[in-house]
């Protein structure tokens, strides 16, 4: 059975860097085909994909937010950790970092963990 | 703005079919799976349809997928109150290099 569970602080300020880590179980991040991704949702609002990073290290960004996140693994803790720097209120949504599935068969994200809400304040 | 194009809300009644589109372009839907999650309030998306009109096990039969060029749609046949959801799909988009999701339906069973 997979599972991942998002951790971090649910409050950050304006301009600070947020870091959020993803511990997943049920499956190695060094198989292929196998990649973990972050979206998130602001309040009423529809997902937005963020960040994917895979078996082989290779790693994509949304465009529209590259500048400001960075993606990284460690496998032997069975972690995925995003970064995000400059955060604004505008950041301020639910995280869900997902399992992700990607060969010739299809590209899904499935399962996805429960979530984290981050709320940018001074 | 989505890269996907749904409608931002749906409706039925218990027992009826409704369907949910989802438009997309050449460099997304045209050229690639589409996918459905499903979102129930307060929890986390879960993936309804995979690969245009795969059902993962568990997901019932009333629930089924399709695409034809560039559009996509859900349909939920013996429409129920559990199925009030917001429907979300997504796909592959060549030029963002990346997974893309569209804007999401809120359906309502009245």
């Amino acid at each position: 059975q997979i599972t991942l569970k998002e951790s971090g602080p649910t409050l950050v300020k304006p301009t600070q860097t947020l870091t959020l880590t993803c511990t997943f179980s049920g499956f190695s991040l060094n198989t292929y085909g196998v990649g973990v991704g972050w979206i998130r949702q602001p309040p009423g609002k529809a997902l937005e994909w963020l960040a994917l990073i895979y078996w082989d290290d290779d790693t994509r960004y949304s465009p529209s937010l590259k500048s400001r996140l960075t993606i990284t693994k460690d496998t032997s803790k069975n972690q995925v950790v995003l970064t995000m720097t400059n955060m604004d209120p505008i950041d301020t949504a639910t995280y869900y970092c997902a399992h992700r599935h990607d060969r010739a068969s299809g590209r899904w994200f499935d399962p996805w963990g429960q979530g984290t809400l981050v709320i940018v304040s001074a | 703005q989505s890269v996907l194009t749904q409608p931002p809300s749906a409706s039925g009644t218990p027992g009826q079919r409704v369907t949910i589109s989802c438009s997309g372009s050449s460099s997304n839907i045209g050229s690639h799976y589409v996918y459905w999650y499903q979102q129930l309030p307060g929890t986390a998306p879960k993936l309804l349809i995979y690969r245009n009109n795969q059902r993962p096990s568990g997901v019932p039969d009333r629930f089924s997928g399709s695409k034809s060029g560039t559009s996509a749609s859900l349909a939920i046949s013996g429409l129920r109150s559990e199925d009030e959801a917001d429907y979300y799909c997504a796909s592959w988009d060549d030029n963002l290099n990346g997974p893309v999701f569209g804007g999401g339906t809120k359906l309502t069973v009245l």
